[in-house]
């Protein structure tokens, strides 16, 4: 067990829909990444927060959306999904803002779009 | 620009015996991390090892080492006496300093089979 819980584990949705994952990090971990895997592109980082700012932005869509909230809790909101975004997407965290740490992987929750 | 290689995308191994699974990396990062993730098929990933790029001595954790060969930019994990547990998905994947701290990037993965 990692120390990071993410829920829900399971989310089943239809195209146009919106949907909200939410993220854990571990008892002290200020740092929150969110990742995305899927068949077609494997692990993509999508978005840092630190401490409830945002750091860095990878490669993640206009349709997504994510915030820290002063709990340190995560959420990552995903709108008008489109089939493609199907796929097993991670929450991780780390200790540090800018330094090559560990980073700590949730379960993950598994989307389905139908 | 950062890349993980990995070259191998299966390998089967009987149980017990030592297995080394590659990775190679480019960065122009001089600070940098190195690590190794397992994804078994429950689909959760699971941080094995760490190596820093100014580490002296290899990473060891339990059954796990990381042979790593910096003027080669290789970080190898070396699984000792393999279990049947061991199968799985592995990942070797790297975190700079500087460019992109945030980020880890992931090779595309080596399936592991531990046959008994």
């Amino acid at each position: 067990d990692s120390g990071v819980t993410q829920t829900p584990k399971h989310l089943i949705t239809a195209t146009g829909q919106r949907v909200t994952l939410r993220c854990s990090p571990r008892s002290g971990d200020l740092s929150v990444y969110w990742y995305q895997q899927s068949l077609d592109q494997g692990l993509q980082f999508l978005i840092h927060y630190y401490n409830g700012e945002e750091r860095a932005k990878g490669n993640i869509l206009e349709r997504f959306s994510a915030q820290q909230f002063p709990d340190l809790h995560s959420e990552l909101n995903l709108s008008s999904l489109e089939l493609g975004d199907s796929a097993l997407y991670f929450c991780a965290s780390s200790r540090n803002r800018d330094v090559p740490d560990t980073q700590y992987f949730g379960p993950g929750t598994r989307l389905t779009v139908l | 620009a950062q890349k993980i290689t990995q070259t191998q995308p299966g390998m089967f191994v009987q149980e017990k015996e030592a297995v080394t699974l590659d990775c190679t990396y480019d960065t122009s990062d001089p600070s940098y991390g190195l690590f190794w993730y397992k994804q078994p098929s429950s689909g959760e990933m699971i941080f094995l090892i760490y190596q820093g790029s100014y580490d002296q001595q290899n990473a060891t954790e339990g059954r796990y080492s990381l042979n790593f060969q910096k003027a080669r930019k290789s970080a190898n994990l070396v699984i000792s006496a393999s279990q049947l547990g061991d199968s799985a998905m592995y990942f070797c994947a790297m975190r700079e300093a500087y460019s992109s701290a945030s980020k880890i990037i992931f090779g595309s993965g080596t399936r592991l089979s531990i046959r008994p």
